[in-house]
């Protein structure tokens, strides 16, 4: 299994502003994953985070709007741009092997709200 | 499209069995996953099918029928901290995750 720590844990930002949430995992991973769970639904992926290369966007999330790092095997970061309302979520980072059959661990979450 | 169906909210008393239902329908299928989610916290991984049959982790269970598209988590024993979010996430032809939408799992004395 692998460990990963995310944070900060929580905040609480003004609009406009931007955040940076950081994942560190304690091992090299192949995959990393940031997702956003709004209460009381289930995960939403934002992006894969590919290392030494652009991240990869699903439909709904812009790099301008949620840009991404992934400058090693253990680490990543995922920055909140220009936030509004309807950003406050919690927002997960996950990591895995990527060989298929290993199962996907998260970090401990971030809890934005916007005001 | 892809779709993954499991019941929205469960209720059961300590001591007892529950099983909590997951049909999908992806593009490919490379693995079942169950994880629990207690409110506030990150899920954590409790288990994985990729073969039909049953896979037995202590108090917990998992089956898997890919012919059916079906799988179900069989928590025994059910203690107080069992109640939880319980969330099946099927890996597809592209090794990505899709997530159902999670089962809230009420436990009472």
């Amino acid at each position: 299994s692998a460990v990963i720590s995310q944070k900060p844990s929580r905040d609480i930002c003004q609009r406009g502003t931007s955040l940076t949430i950081q994942c560190q995992v304690d091992s090299q991973v192949t995959m990393m994953f940031w997702y956003r769970q709004q209460p009381g639904q289930s995960l939403t992926l934002i992006a894969t985070a590919n290392q030494g290369s652009e991240a990869t966007y699903e439909s709904g999330f812009v790099i301008d709007k949620f840009p991404i790092s992934r400058p090693n095997l253990t680490f990543s970061t995922l920055t909140v741009s220009n936030m509004s309302p309807e950003d406050s979520s919690i927002y997960l980072c996950s990591a895995g092997r990527g060989d298929g059959i290993t199962e996907a661990f998260f970090g401990q979450g971030t809890r934005l709200t916007v005001v | 499209g892809q779709n993954i169906d499991q019941p929205t909210e469960m209720t059961a008393t300590e001591g007892a069995i529950v099983q909590i239902n997951c049909t999908y329908q992806t593009s490919g299928f490379n693995g079942l996953f169950w994880y629990q989610q207690h409110a506030g916290e990150a899920p954590t991984f409790l288990s994985y099918n990729v073969l039909d049959g049953l896979e037995e982790k202590g108090r917990f269970s998992s089956f898997l029928s890919r012919s059916k598209g079906y799988s179900y988590l069989l928590l025994k024993e059910l203690q107080m901290k069992d109640s939880a979010s319980y969330l099946c996430a099927v890996r597809d032809s592209n090794y990505q995750l899709i997530w159902g939408a999670g089962t809230k799992l009420i436990i009472k004395p």
